[in-house]
């Protein structure tokens, strides 16, 4: 059975920092591109950032680029997502997405967890 | 701001069918296969339709998705009380290197 799990969410102060971890099982981790998805309070679903099996390609939203990190261990079957210069518009549930083989899609998702940005 | 323009809700009594539209452009829908995805309240996103017409397995045929151009369609048929929920499209957008989401659509059965 497919699972992601994912830790690290929490209350940090605007400018702070926050590291993000998914723990995947079930599945052969190496062999999928994986993704982060946001979504604020309220608010409807934002991709953050994608990156390949072995990490050599990368990909963000415009708005988390030069401050957010997407990063893998393979042989950890681990997910990060390195939070830096957080803003009060960074507030959300962040999920963790497996990609789907075929296209671009998202066929797994763990169950969230939240961050939230204020003084 | 959202490339992907859908409904903000849409409404059916049980057992009646509901159609769901995603518009977009190009760049996004145009070129690229479309998902669906539908979120229950409170809990996960969970994918509905990929590559625009596929179900999962365990996804019943009662949800069916297709394509058109620049816009997609997630149809529902025999609406049941447990499909309230809010849907989203998706799509890669090959111009600006992005994954887009839709604006969502929340259902609610009458």
């Amino acid at each position: 059975e497919v699972q992601l799990v994912e830790s690290g969410g929490g209350l940090v102060q605007p400018g702070g920092s926050l590291r993000l971890s998914c723990a995947a099982s079930g599945f052969t981790f190496s062999s999928y591109w994986m993704s982060w998805v946001r979504q604020a309070p309220g608010q409807g679903l934002q991709w953050v950032a994608s990156i390949r099996q072995h990490g050599s390609e990368k990909y963000y939203v415009a708005s988390v680029k030069g401050r957010f990190t997407i990063s893998r261990d393979n042989a950890k079957n681990s997910l990060y997502l390195q939070m830096n210069s957080l803003r009060a518009e960074d507030t959300a549930v962040y999920y963790c997405a497996r990609e789907g083989t075929t296209s671009h899609y998202f066929d797994y998702w763990g169950q969230g967890t939240l961050v939230t940005v204020s003084s | 701001q959202s490339v992907l323009t859908q409904p903000p809700s849409v409404s059916a009594a049980p057992g009646q069918k509901v159609t769901i539209s995603c518009s977009g452009s190009s760049s996004n829908i145009g070129n690229n296969y479309v998902s669906w995805y539908q979120q229950l309240p409170g809990t996960a996103p969970k994918l509905l339709i990929y590559d625009n017409n596929k179900r999962p397995s365990g996804i019943p045929d009662r949800f069916s998705g297709s394509k058109s151009g620049t816009s997609a369609t997630l149809d529902i048929t025999g609406l049941q009380t447990g499909d309230e929920a809010d849907y989203y499209c998706g799509t890669w957008d090959s111009s600006l290197s992005v994954y887009v989401f839709g604006t969502g659509t929340k259902v609610t059965v009458l």
